[in-house]
This record gives C-alpha cells, structure tokens and sequence, in this order.
C-alpha cells in the first residue's frame, strides 16, 4: 500500500507568490513522523521542515510551514513568498516508529515545483 | 554545520565490477542509512544500521549489497558485482536516534554502470 501520496507531478509559480504543495500519508501508527526534503538540480537532498505527530502546533522554518491535518492524514508544505531559488523537486516523506531499531524514511514521488520571474 | 559528506560524488564503472561508497556521518550521530534514487524515481530506503549491525534491509538490498562501519566515522556501502539496474544516486544519511529524528542527508554518490 502506498504510504505517501504527492498529486501534483509538477506545479509552476510566479515569483512572490505563494504555493501550497499536497501530501497525504497513510499509517496506522500513532507516531509518526513527516518531513519535507528539497531536491535541487544538483541533487542533494536538503531537509527543509519536520512534524511530528504529537506536535500541537504546525511546524514553521523561516518561508516553510507544514500545514499538519491529522484526521484527513495530510502534511502540506507551504512556502510564502516564493523565490527563484524555490525552483527544485520536492518530497514530502514519512518516518514509522521502529521501537528496536533505526526506522526508515518512505518517500513520495515528489512534486516539481517551477517559480516563474 | 555538521554534514553528513559522501565520497566519490560520481563513480563510472563497469558491470560486473566491485564499488563502494563512502560516508562520513555527523559526528554524535548513531543511526545510518544508505537510500538510492534511480533517475527520474523516488527515494528508496536501502539499509539501516545500528550498533554495528543492519537494523533493516529493504527488499532491494540482496548479497551483492553490505554496508560497514569500519571505524568510528566511516559507513560504506559496497556493490559486489554492480549490474546495469544498479546505476543511481546513493544518499547515505544519518540521525541522532532511531524514532522521530530528522535524518540528514549527505550530497550522493551517482553511480553509473556501464
């Protein structure tokens, strides 16, 4: 079964703007995990934001936020003014508790995020 | 900031030939992981290691792959008899704790074979 879900294979933005990319996750763990990563052309990956799933309040980190809706299962990213630099993959991923060992990170197929000057 | 850095940041080799990867987690981090990124495709989890031994291997992660830990800042990943199919982008990321932790990603190693 697929753990997590990003709809939008790609999405263009004009600069400035803001833009909501969609992630929707499947467990049926209490904790958990969730975790924004950015995948320029260059193709590091670099973490941007993470939430957990006892966190009261959404995570923010400078421009990013996580818009955590935990009875619809879903973790969208929020980036607010919008930058060139914004121009990159990203993956929305998820962590499942391992209590005897390191869990793993499940990866959605990521969304193409294009800002147009 | 510590980073997690990798070694080569790319390898040619040919099929059949051995290769290993090379990672230097973050200093006071415990759990490591190797992921890899067929072009085009998502991230998939490879392995995870802690206290000197797998934690979990995925389905992907047959004989011809072992990962080491062979002093206290090295974690490799070597490919016995690389086939064509094995050509991707290897991120090797490490963490603080096994539970709810950001993992850290290093830059990659993209692997071609030819």
């Amino acid at each position: 079964a697929q753990k997590i879900t990003q709809t939008q294979p790609g999405m263009f933005v004009q600069e400035k703007e803001a833009v909501t990319l969609d992630c929707t996750y499947d467990t049926s763990d209490p904790s958990y995990g969730l975790f924004w990563y950015k995948q320029p052309s260059s193709g590091e990956m670099i973490f941007l934001i993470y939430q957990g799933s006892y966190d009261q309040q959404n995570a923010t980190e400078g421009r990013y936020s996580l818009n955590f809706q935990k009875a619809r299962k879903s973790a969208n990213l929020v980036i607010s003014a919008s930058q060139l630099g914004d121009s990159a993959m990203y993956f929305c991923a998820m962590r499942e508790p391992s209590y005897s060992s390191a869990s793993k990170i499940i990866f959605g197929s990521g969304t193409r995020l294009s800002i147009r000057p | 900031e510590p980073e997690v850095t990798q070694t080569p940041s790319h390898q040619v080799t040919q099929m059949g030939q051995e290769v290993i990867l090379r990672c230097v987690p973050i200093s006071n981090h415990l759990y490591f992981y190797w992921y890899r990124q067929i072009l085009g495709q998502k991230v998939e989890f490879l392995v995870s290691f802690y206290n000197n031994e797998i934690s979990e291997k995925s389905e992907i992660f047959d004989d011809q792959f072992s990962v080491e830990r062979p002093d206290g800042s090295n974690f490799t990943l070597k490919i016995r008899s690389t086939k064509l199919e094995d050509s991707a982008m290897y991120f090797c990321a490490s963490s603080e704790g096994g539970g709810p932790y950001e993992q850290y990603f290093g830059p990659g190693t993209r692997l071609t074979v030819t």
